[in-house]
Formats: structure tokens, C-alpha cells, sequence
């Protein structure tokens, strides 16, 4: 799996847009891009993936360049609530074996 | 539909004791991943599990870790003779065997405390 780039940490205030950067320069042509977050003590979630076009879905929007060596995870309208690690991943998403491994991650703190 | 479930949500043994920790997948899940996280660090990958079959246990300390997903009943991570440096969030995720374009499901995780 390719490596990922992510900053150590964010703020944004609540209301506004969270627009969380990722640098993923060797990714392979079959490799698709995963978001996930992990608020406090809870468990992985799943936010969203994609291949090359933008994707969005009831949580967030996936940006990907055209070059895909980056993406931007947006979350329109951050609320307290989405305060958490967020992770982005590189892996294969078709046939064989798909491990996940995760980074560090992006701390996004929320601010009122 | 029940998402993927772990327990006990907390677990406190004595150095030497073996801990079990269970995972049981979403329904229609076959694919089981185990992940440990030390406090104030990353999800580390332990070990990745069909049913009756260990696909990918690189990431699983050579000595006193084993894990097992049967045919019937739950995963089972077992760690034996548990020392303080085991003490960490457990969690299990679950994925389907044929769609692999959603990601994983993850349990709430168990917390493994070492006395």
C-alpha cells in the first residue's frame, strides 16, 4: 500500500467547512483513496473512498487531483461532534488480500 | 442489522493471566481484521482472518498471541501470560467476502488493562 501524508493536527471553527489534506505521491494506478475517523476512544469509522473522480456522500466530500498524488477531505459543516483522527489510506480495492494499515493521521479539533 | 460486535468492553487481568477477547462480525461478513492501539499511538494491524483460516498474521507478536476464527461463534484473540506492556484498545473489524468496496466495519473494541 502506498504512504500517506497527512498533518499532525487542525482546528476549525464549528459551522465551517474542515478541509483535511493528503499527500499520497506513489500511489499505483489500481489503488483507491480511503477516509476514516476515529473519535475518541470509539472504534474506526468508514467516511468515504475514491479512485479519481470526487465523491460525496451524507458525511463528506472526497476531492482528488487530477495527478491523484493528493486528495481533500471535506466535511461541510463541522459540528463538535466530528472532533477526531482522521485517517487517510491507499490500498487495492479489488481482488486479493486488503489489508489496511493506518497512519497517524490528522487530530481535527473543532473549536465553538 | 447489528454492526460488529466485541466483547467484554473491558478487560482487566493480573501479569500471567491469559485474556480473550471476542469479536463476532457483521452478518454476512467472512473477513476479520484485528487491530491493537497502545495509549496515544496509531491502530497497529495484528492479524487478518477468514473462516478456520489465518490469511495474514504478520503484524502478531511471535510469542504468547494466537487467534482464532472458527467455523461457528466468534474470533477469538487470545494473549497468554499477559505482561503490563500488553495493555491497549483491542479492536476487530469485519468486511464482506466479495464486496470490497466499502471499507471496513469496526467493533467498539475492547480495553485490555494489565494489573
Amino acid at each position: 500500500d502506498a504512504k500517506t501524508t497527512q498533518p499532525p493536527s487542525m482546528d476549525c471553527a464549528e459551522g465551517r467547512a474542515a478541509n483535511l489534506p493528503c499527500n499520497h505521491s506513489t500511489i499505483s494506478g489500481n489503488e483507491y483513496v480511503y477516509w476514516y475517523r476515529q473519535i475518541h476512544s470509539q472504534g474506526p469509522q468508514y467516511i468515504i473512498h475514491g479512485l479519481k473522480n470526487n465523491e460525496t456522500n451524507e458525511m463528506a466530500s472526497l476531492i482528488i487531483t487530477e495527478d491523484r498524488k493528493s486528495s481533500t477531505l471535506i466535511l461541510p459543516h463541522a459540528t463538535l461532534r466530528d472532533t477526531a483522527v482522521y485517517y487517510c489510506i491507499v490500498r487495492v480495492a479489488t481482488g486479493g488480500y486488503q489489508k489496511v494499515t493506518f497512519g497517524t493521521g490528522t487530530k481535527l479539533q473543532v473549536i465553538p | 442489522n447489528a454492526g460488529v460486535m466485541q466483547n467484554p468492553r473491558h478487560l482487566v487481568r493480573r501479569r500471567g493471566q491469559e485474556a480473550r477477547l471476542r469479536c463476532s462480525p457483521m452478518k454476512g461478513h467472512s473477513h476479520v481484521y484485528w487491530y491493537r492501539q497502545l495509549p496515544e499511538e496509531g491502530l497497529k494491524f495484528m492479524v487478518y482472518l477468514q473462516k478456520e483460516n489465518i490469511i495474514d498474521e504478520s503484524g502478531m507478536p511471535k510469542e504468547r498471541f494466537s487467534a482464532e476464527f472458527p467455523k461457528e461463534g466468534p474470533s477469538i484473540l487470545r494473549i497468554q501470560q499477559v505482561v503490563r506492556g500488553d495493555s491497549a484498545a483491542y479492536f476487530c473489524a469485519s468486511s464482506p467476502q466479495a464486496d470490497r468496496n466499502y471499507g471496513y466495519t469496526f467493533g467498539s473494541g475492547t480495553r485490555l488493562t494489565v494489573v
